[in-house]
């Protein structure tokens, strides 16, 4: 597609439950980050993708979170057991690639996000 | 780690007035250097970038220039507008670490008429 599409939009769910998050990026792009942004603050890393593999999964919280990719495309954020501190927006980017210094290869293009409300 | 610091809002300016936002930086490696804006109600976009030391960024009439010597990205717009009204992210990224971005904490950003 032209952008890189989030869905859903908004997702509430209550304490406990277990969430999926969608992201598909731009055609072509191999690189792929999820991002989750608390209300007021900068975005904060999560998980990084360079085709089907996580290059760097080093800021997902705890292992209630876990993010796939199996296609080397559409991406799947998926939070187990979901607390009230899980309520975010969650950002998801891609890029041409991940390990290029060429020019406008390392800009990460974001999607809208999907916020996360916990209650 | 890689940290960017960024200076607190709320900015309130008027129309016209002259705009800076400080960021500060701590990186690992050679970093690239970028401001993303958000505006009310839409997703983040790029405003510009700078990959080496001197180098300029610009964009919609906002500049920034890339300060090696003190590890500084400044943020500025000689005469603003109420559609600047949004919260600006200064960021980061080493291309060791797959050029995943640190960001800032943000500045929101309100032009008055």
């Amino acid at each position: 597609g032209a952008g890189v599409s989030q869905t859903p939009s908004n997702k509430v769910t209550e304490k406990g439950k277990y969430v999926e998050l969608r992201c598909d990026p731009i055609s072509g792009h191999t690189a792929l980050y999820w991002y989750r942004q608390s209300l007021g603050q900068g975005p904060e890393f999560l998980i990084y993708f360079q085709g089907t593999g996580a290059a760097d999964d080093s800021g997902l919280p705890n292992d209630r979170f876990f993010a796939v990719r199996p296609e080397g495309s559409v991406s799947t954020l998926k939070i187990q057991r979901t607390e009230r501190g899980d309520s975010a927006v969650y950002l998801c980017a891609s890029s041409p690639t991940s390990g290029s210094q060429t020019a406008g290869a390392n800009v990460l293009t974001f999607g809208a996000g999907s916020r996360l409300t916990v209650l | 780690g890689d940290s960017v610091t960024q200076m607190e809002g709320p900015v309130t300016l008027s129309e016209e007035a002259f705009l800076t936002i400080n960021c500060t930086y701590t990186a690992t490696g050679y970093p690239s250097l970028f401001w993303y804006v958000q505006y009310p109600g839409e997703g983040l976009q790029l405003l510009l970038k700078a990959t080496k030391a001197d180098d300029k960024g610009s964009n919609k009439g906002f500049e920034a220039t890339y300060r090696k010597e003190t590890t500084s990205f400044h943020l500025e717009k000689g005469s603003v507008q109420v559609s600047d009204s949004a919260v600006y992210f200064c960021a980061l990224s080493v291309r060791a670490a797959g050029n995943k971005l640190t960001f800032g904490g943000g500045t929101r950003v309100l032009v008055k008429p």
